[in-house]
């Protein structure tokens, strides 16, 4: 039973547009949210989080919104650049969980130049 | 600089052989945890360790065994019950009630 699902599993991208990554939760727990990337055969590295007490968090050209009601969370990154190119995870913590993360599938980014 | 390292990168097993797989961190971070991704999957939780003399099982704990004897320290043994030990193997830690974990390298172990 995943908790946390990326439906996408990959995403194909022109340089200079948007890509926006998608995230569904099921678990109403769930009071912190994380984008992690990850390049082959690397660790994932941090990119962004939200609060459950927000509805957007933005750190240059990436942008998280969260929508609760709805249980999705979703990632922008404008403008898209090559070296986005990475497999993409949304992560969920819940409260009370202490630092246990729940990760997604990942979507594959692609961003052709 | 601090950060997490994991050794070696690649690693090769006969089938039927343990393997300890290392992790360090050197963040002064209460807690690590060990992850294993599969091909074309997300992170799955193998176990975790809160402090220093303490782990707990995380969603696939059978077939792996962990020590937390010292707090920058936690290496993960890949036991022979694994049934399915060839994965790509992460470690990460995360400091007291900081949801944000940071991931080592990783190690690809290959079993045949």
């Amino acid at each position: 039973d995943q908790q946390v699902k990326q439906n996408s599993p990959s995403l194909s991208v022109q340089e200079g547009r948007i890509s926006i990554l998608n995230c569904d939760y099921t678990n109403s727990m769930f009071d912190y949210f994380l984008w992690y990337k990850k390049y082959p055969a690397e660790g994932p590295t941090f990119l962004i989080s939200i609060s459950s007490i927000k509805d957007k968090n933005e750190d240059g050209r990436f942008t998280v919104f969260l929508n609760k009601s709805a249980k999705h969370l979703s990632l922008h990154i404008v403008p898209s650049q090559p070296g986005d190119s990475a497999v993409y995870f949304c992560a969920a913590s819940a409260l009370g969980a202490g630092n246990m993360l729940t990760f997604g599938g990942g979507t594959r980014l692609m961003v052709k130049p | 600089d601090g950060g997490i390292t994991q050794s070696p990168k690649y690693l090769f097993r006969k089938e039927g052989q343990n393997v300890t797989l290392s992790c360090e961190q050197n963040l002064n971070h209460d807690a690590m945890y060990w992850y294993r991704q599969d091909p074309g999957q997300g992170l799955r939780l193998i176990y975790y360790s809160q402090i220093v003399n303490d782990f707990q099982k995380g969603d696939i704990a059978e077939g792996y065994s962990v020590s937390r004897e010292k707090k920058e320290s936690f290496p993960l043994t890949v036991t022979s019950a694994q049934k399915n030990p060839t994965a790509f193997y992460l470690c990460a830690s995360s400091k007291g009630e900081i949801y944000e974990q940071y991931f080592g390298p990783g190690t690809r172990l290959t079993v045949t």
